[in-house]
C-alpha cells in the first residue's frame, strides 16, 4: 500500500523558514517523480513544484509564486521528499500535500498545515 | 503558464440527475506527437486530499465508478457525472500536465 506522510508544518513568522518532509513507502521511490501541492484555507489547489528522478536528471520546476524561495529535494536512500521554504509570506499559509507525479497526481498524503503569521 | 478556467463555480443537481463541469485551458493541452490530451480531473471531499478520477482527459482511474466520464480535446474539456449520488458531493478540479502543472479553481457540486 502506498503511503505518503508529511511532517514539519507549524507556525512561522513572515520572513522565516520551514522544511517539510514526506516519508514515502509502498512503491519504488527512486523511480517516482514527486510533487508538492498546497491548498490555502477554504481555497483551491495550487501546484507548488516537482522533482524528477535522478535517472531523469533530478531537475526541479516551481510555480511562479514560490520560485526562488522554495526548494524541493529528495533523499532516495531514505525514501524522503523535502520542501525547503524560505522568506515565507502570509500568502504561503496552506496545507501542503506531497504527491506522486505520474504526470497526474495519483497518490497523496494527508497534508501538513503551514501557518505564516506574526 | 497555462491557465485553467472551470465553469460553473458551483452547481446543485438532484439525486440521479446529470452533473456537467467544464474546463477550458488558455492554450491547447493536446500533444500532437502522441495525440494525448494532458488533462486530469480530481475529486476532493471535505477534510480529505484530492483523488484522481480521470487522466488523459477520458481514461478513468481504476476503481472509479463508470458514472464519471471525461471528454473534450485541445482547450475544452468536460467532466460528466451521469447520475449524481449523495457520495459525489465534493469539489472537482481539472489539471493540465502539458506544461508543468496547473489546476482549475474548482467546482463545488451539491445536492439540490
Amino acid at each position: 500500500e502506498v503511503q505518503l506522510v508529511e511532517s514539519g508544518g507549524g507556525l512561522v513568522k513572515p520572513g522565516g523558514s520551514l522544511r517539510l518532509s514526506c516519508a514515502a513507502s509502498g512503491f519504488t521511490f527512486t523511480n517516482a517523480w514527486m510533487s508538492w501541492v498546497r491548498q490555502a484555507p477554504g481555497k483551491g489547489l495550487e501546484w507548488v513544484g516537482r522533482i524528477k528522478t535522478k535517472t531523469d536528471g533530478g531537475t526541479t520546476d516551481y510555480a511562479a509564486p514560490v520560485k526562488g524561495r522554495f526548494t524541493i529535494s529528495r533523499d532516495d536512500s531514505e525514501n524522503t521528499l523535502y520542501l525547503q521554504m524560505n522568506s515565507l509570506k502570509t500568502d504561503d499559509t496552506a496545507v501542503y500535500y506531497c504527491t506522486t507525479d505520474d504526470h497526474w497526481n495519483r497518490y497523496w498524503g494527508q497534508g501538513t498545515l503551514v501557518t505564516v503569521s506574526s | 503558464d497555462i491557465v485553467m478556467t472551470q465553469s460553473p463555480d458551483s452547481l446543485a443537481v438532484s439525486l440521479g440527475e446529470r452533473a456537467t463541469i467544464n474546463c477550458k485551458s488558455s492554450q491547447s493541452v493536446l500533444y500532437s506527437s502522441n495525440n494525448y490530451n494532458y488533462l486530469a480531473w480530481y475529486q476532493q471531499k471535505p477534510g480529505q486530499p484530492p483523488k484522481v478520477l480521470i487522466y488523459w482527459a477520458s481514461t478513468r482511474e481504476s476503481g472509479v465508478p463508470d458514472r464519471f466520464s471525461g471528454s473534450g480535446s485541445g482547450t475544452d474539456f468536460t467532466l460528466t457525472i451521469s447520475s449524481l449520488q449523495a457520495e459525489d458531493v465534493a469539489v472537482y478540479y481539472c489539471q493540465q500536465y502539458y506544461s508543468t502543472r496547473t489546476f482549475g479553481q474548482g467546482t463545488k457540486v451539491e445536492i439540490k
